[in-house]
């Protein structure tokens, strides 16, 4: 399994609270991706990034914001929580462009009350 | 954006029966296609992937997929279905000389019947 580690796994926040969730990788690949996973939506990528400081944005970026100051981390932060943002969080990694495919994480599952 | 559809949001089949999960994808080039298998409150595992050499990718557990240019598909496929391929299927694509983006169906949830 690819040395991906989000943490945390679960949490529970109110509403117009910020929250970061940290992925941590140990494989030094160069890309780093945020999805969300809804029901009836799959996976829909939320930002990205293809190196150290070097960020993008996905489809459904409002809201969120990210950092990449280490190769290894890549955190994403929800700036003022709503309920609509409750989903299930998945980071994944891929080495390098031409075809090679991403590594996902397991997963954090976070509710906005 | 590319854009990647999958017919049937649920999919039934008997132990023992054909597999099938339909792929299309829009793409003005020929893209890197993916398919991943995602057990419950698991991460993505990657079953399959197509990168321009041949057309038939056997993956792992016994799946394999074709593609097929000139329909847009990439439709994912076993011969015998096992209780343990229960699970949720996405098919995805990455678009060469695009930044390396990953998009996503929005799977199909596959249900073995014993």
């Amino acid at each position: 399994d690819a040395g991906i580690t989000q943490s945390p796994r679960h949490k529970v926040t109110e509403t117009g609270t910020p929250v970061t969730l940290r992925c941590h990788q140990t494989e030094n690949h160069r890309y780093m991706y945020w999805y969300r996973q809804d029901p009836g939506h799959g996976l829909r990528l939320i930002h990205y990034s293809y190196g150290v400081k070097d960020t993008d944005k996905g489809e459904v970026s409002d809201g969120y914001s990210v950092s990449r100051s280490k190769t290894e981390d890549f955190l994403l932060t929800l700036e003022s929580a709503t309920s609509s943002q409750t989903s299930v969080y998945f980071c994944a990694i891929s080495e390098r462009t031409g075809g090679t495919e991403a590594f996902f994480g397991q997963g954090t599952r976070l509710t906005v009350v | 954006a590319q854009s990647v559809t999958q017919l049937g949001s649920h999919v039934s089949v008997s132990e023992g029966a054909l597999v099938l999960l339909r792929c299309n994808y829009s793409s003005s080039v020929p893209p890197y296609l993916f398919w991943y298998v995602q057990y419950p409150n698991q991460g993505l595992q990657l079953l399959l992937k197509y990168t321009s050499a041949a057309t038939l990718v056997k993956g792992i557990n016994g799946f394999e997929a074709e593609f097929k240019k000139s329909e847009t598909s990439f439709h994912l496929t076993k011969p015998s279905a096992h209780m343990s391929d229960a699970a949720e299927y996405f098919c995805a694509v990455s678009v060469p000389n695009t930044g390396n983006q990953f998009y996503f169906g929005t799977g199909t949830s596959l249900t073995v019947i014993p």
